[in-house]
């Protein structure tokens, strides 16, 4: 059964340093999303991605973030100047042409110390 | 109100229960509705939509009322393997891109 994938699976940085997070999404999906949760909360739309451009995005994907499509398979997050608070585990998904069910991958979990 | 509201539990239950769990959402004008099922520190693994008619898979049973803006889930002869955090998620389609709410989830812990 074809899944989503990511790595890497954890990742400790400083804060200030950049991070790049990678995805690759299942083979023939179209829309592309990232999520985050933080240690003991709900789980949080960043971003989505259709058609090589962002179709929508939440309060906390602010400039420090961006996302990109550089290939025909890998999907990534980029955090520009990582802070304390952006430890979290980070879900990449995607979803068919039904732009309903959305399948997440096994998350990298962040940690900026 | 929140987007998207859950009792977080936990529901401890023997072995052969039955359980239901409720949510409750904001937003009249969501278009689908999902309960995915959460295990400590894994990704969220779709269960099953939900729809208006009601639709089961196994001993799932999910339920929708559009007017109450509710959505539930039964659990029927619940197993250990059930053990999981189960999480109330609502799409509301927004231009080309699709935004799921997530509930904060409720633990449901199956003993024996």
């Amino acid at each position: 059964e074809p899944e989503v994938t990511q790595t890497p699976s954890h990742q400790v940085t400083q804060m200030g340093q950049e991070v790049i997070l990678r995805c690759v999404p299942i083979s023939n999906h179209l829309y592309f999303y990232w999520y985050r949760q933080i240690l003991g909360q709900k789980v949080e739309f960043l971003v989505s991605f259709y058609n090589n451009e962002i179709s929508e995005k939440s309060e906390i994907f602010d400039d420090q973030f961006s996302v990109e499509r550089p290939d025909g398979s890998n999907f990534t997050l980029k955090i520009r100047s990582t802070k304390l608070e952006d430890s979290a585990m980070y879900f990449c998904a995607s979803g068919g042409l039904s732009q309903e069910t959305q399948y997440f991958g096994p998350g990298t979990r962040l940690l900026v110390l | 109100r929140k987007e998207v509201e859950q009792d977080p539990g936990p529901f401890n239950v023997p072995e052969g229960a039955t359980v239901a769990f409720n949510c409750t959402y904001s937003n009249s004008a969501s278009q689908s509705f999902f309960w995915y099922r959460q295990d400590c520190r894994k990704e969220p693994k779709l269960l099953m939509s939900v729809y208006s008619s009601g639709n089961e898979d196994g001993r799932f049973t999910a339920q929708l009322n559009r007017a109450s803006q509710y959505i539930s889930l039964l659990i029927r002869d619940s197993k250990l393997s059930d053990s999981a955090t189960y999480l109330c998620v609502v799409n509301g389609v927004t231009g080309g891109g699709n935004k799921l709410t997530f509930g904060t989830g409720t633990q449901l812990k199956v003993e024996l």
